[in-house]
Formats: C-alpha cells, sequence, structure tokens
C-alpha cells in the first residue's frame, strides 16, 4: 500500500514568491497533520484536519501560511510570500480517527524548503 | 510553549549496552504517549507507545515506561545496534498533542 505522498521532495525558490506544498494521505485515513521541523525548535504541529475540516491552526505561524484540504486524498499547506526563515523540512502525516489523536500517525518524506 | 520536553538533544552508547531516552511533558490533560523513530531524509515511523493507564509497555527490545506523578516517560532499548541509530522523536497527546524536540541516539559498534 502507498504511504504518505509528499511532493516536491525538494524546493529551493526565493524570497517572496509562492510556495506551494502538497500531500496524499493513506486512503481511510481520517486525519491529516502537517508539521515543520527545524533545529532550533524540533517538531511543531502547525494544523491539522479531521475529516477534511481544519480542526487546529493554533500551530500557524502567522497568516503568510495557509493550508486546506478540498477533499479526502489531497490537501495542500501555503506560503505566500516566503521568507528565509521558513527554510524547514515539512511534513505531512496521516492517521484513523480511532479515538481521536491518540492513534498513531503515518508520516511522508518530507518536503525540504529552502528560500534565498 | 515546549509542553513536550526531551532535554538530551543526543546521545551516544555501544551496540550491546542498554540506551535510555527521556521525555517530560507538562499538560496534565495528556494521556496517551508515543515514540518515534526518524532516519536521516525520511519521515518519522511510530515505534511504541503507551495509555496512561500502563506504566510500562514492552515490544522486543523496546520498552517505554510512564511515571504520571513525576509527568515523565522513558524509552529503554536494550540491547542497543547500529541500526539503532536515528532521532528519537517523543509525543503526547489527549485532546491536544504535541512532540519533542527529539534525541539523537549513535550506537557505536
Amino acid at each position: 500500500d502507498a504511504g504518505v505522498i509528499q511532493s516536491p521532495r525538494h524546493e529551493v525558490t526565493e524570497m517572496g514568491q509562492e510556495v506551494t506544498l502538497r500531500c496524499k494521505p493513506i486512503s481511510g485515513h481520517d486525519y491529516l497533520f502537517w508539521y515543520r521541523q527545524t533545529m532550533m525548535r524540533g517538531l511543531e504541529l502547525l494544523i491539522y484536519f479531521n475529516n477534511n475540516v481544519p480542526i487546529d491552526d493554533s500551530g500557524m505561524p502567522e497568516d503568510r501560511f495557509s493550508a486546506k484540504m478540498p477533499n479526502a486524498s489531497f490537501s495542500t499547506l501555503k506560503i505566500q510570500p516566503s521568507e528565509p526563515r521558513d527554510s524547514a523540512v515539512y511534513f505531512c502525516a496521516s492517521s484513523f480517527a480511532g479515538d481521536g489523536l491518540r492513534q498513531p500517525q503515518h508520516f511522508g518524506d518530507g518536503t525540504r524548503l529552502s528560500i534565498l | 510553549d515546549q509542553q513536550v520536553k526531551q532535554n538530551s538533544p543526543s546521545l551516544s552508547v555501544q551496540e550491546g549496552r542498554i540506551s535510555i531516552l527521556n521525555c517530560d511533558y507538562t499538560n496534565s490533560m495528556f494521556d496517551y504517549f508515543l515514540w518515534y523513530k526518524k532516519y536521516p531524509a525520511e519521515g518519522p515511523t511510530f515505534l511504541i507507545s503507551i495509555s496512561s493507564i500502563k506504566d510500562k509497555n514492552e515490544d522486543g527490545r523496546f520498552t517505554v515506561f510512564l511515571n504520571k506523578s513525576a509527568k515523565h516517560l522513558s524509552l529503554h532499548i536494550v540491547p542497543s545496534q547500529p541500526g539503532d541509530s536515528a532521532v528519537y522523536f517523543c509525543a503526547a497527546s489527549g485532546n491536544d498533542m504535541r512532540f519533542g524536540a527529539g534525541t539523537r541516539l549513535t550506537v557505536k559498534p
């Protein structure tokens, strides 16, 4: 079975450009999570969805970040305009509903984003 | 706010010895805890979990211990193997969920 698929794997762009990261969760999973990993802060939860509905976006750093989940098989994380401090590895993860957040998550391999 | 803390950024142990990774949390509403392992250029993968109704859960070489009164959990790996070298993340969940910053484990042959 395919796992969580993220694209692109690497993205290098200039400051001020719009960046769109994509995620396809595992079929049948009800939750989808977006994380950012940096050396300083480790793995930060940015936002998560349940059945395509955003539940908690308190981790989104600022208004330049937005996330959507138009259907059960696709989600995007957008940064507009991008800044050098947004450089990080961004992970998407999904899980079954089960007992809410008390479920192991399946992670994609991440998108390494570099803003010049 | 660092609700889940892994205070040791790195740990080095000899092959065959025990590795102990520690994690502390502050939110008493967390009642389910997980450990993930991450290799370079890959996403984290689930390793083992424990519910707050238990104080120990074992899976092969991996054992997680939970001390609720101290809000502390630990992951024991015994015996440690070179293939265990990775970054280990602790996670806590309930009505919310948070990850720690990770501990890089190096197992030397």
